[in-house]
């Protein structure tokens, strides 16, 4: 069993949906939660951050942590056709410096 | 700009010809790392390095090396490139312990036939 597991997708929505991106995981020691989206032919680059359980909103972006259930998901509201990507979790155990990866989800918005 | 900048962007090449992807960032970062990206698989950690002079292994180190002899660069050394090593590489850096934000480069796009 992966530690960090997310569905690869391809998720395809219209223009405006409300998105829901998610990963389960099954190291309790993880402390810091990520969202990285990657467009095609770019590097990984940080969109949200939260560390412990909670909810983190940024614009349209909002990040929530269930530490009980182990499960961690990120929702976009209004999705734009800008926001095709793919998106991957990441977390980190407290006090290490390595971060754990989802495999990614490839999201597709259409106008 | 804050950046880190990885060369070569697309590298085909064959079997057993040894080859070096280099990295390199300019804000000062104590701590680098390579990572490599295959379907189904994610980004898995190679190698990665606390400071000058001082490397780790990560997940995936197999069949390669790095060195960091100066702070701002960190070169991913394949000795013999094989085809299972053929994959998307990117390097990242970040400033300390605890959660920071790492910095991806753009990639390296390694074909190895």
């Amino acid at each position: 069993q992966k530690e960090v597991e997310q569905d690869p997708g391809p998720l395809s929505v219209p223009e405006g949906a409300i998105v829901s991106l998610n990963c389960t995981y099954s190291n309790s020691a993880f402390q810091y939660f990520m969202w990285y989206r990657q467009y095609s032919r770019k590097g990984p680059e940080l969109l949200m951050y939260t560390y412990s359980s909670g909810n983190k909103e940024d614009g349209r972006f909002t990040a929530q942590v269930d530490k009980s259930s182990k499960y961690i998901s990120l929702f976009i509201r209004d999705s734009q056709p800008s926001d095709s990507a793919t998106y991957l979790c990441a977390m980190m155990p407290y006090n290490t410096d390595k971060l754990i990866f989802g495999t990614g989800t490839r999201l597709q918005v259409f106008p | 700009e804050a950046q880190v900048t990885q060369n070569p962007r697309y590298l085909i090449t064959v079997t057993g010809k040894k080859l070096t992807v280099t990295c390199s960032q300019n804000m000062n970062h104590e701590y680098m790392s390579w990572y490599r990206q295959d379907p189904g698989l994610g980004l898995r950690q190679i190698y990665y390095s606390m400071n000058v002079e001082v490397t780790d292994k990560g997940d995936v180190p197999e069949g390669y090396k790095v060195s960091r002899k100066e702070k701002r660069n960190f070169p991913l050394i394949l000795e013999s490139p094989s085809p299972n090593q053929t994959s998307l590489y990117f390097c990242a850096s970040w400033s300390g312990t605890g959660y920071n934000e790492q910095f991806f480069g753009p990639g390296t796009r390694l074909t190895v036939l």
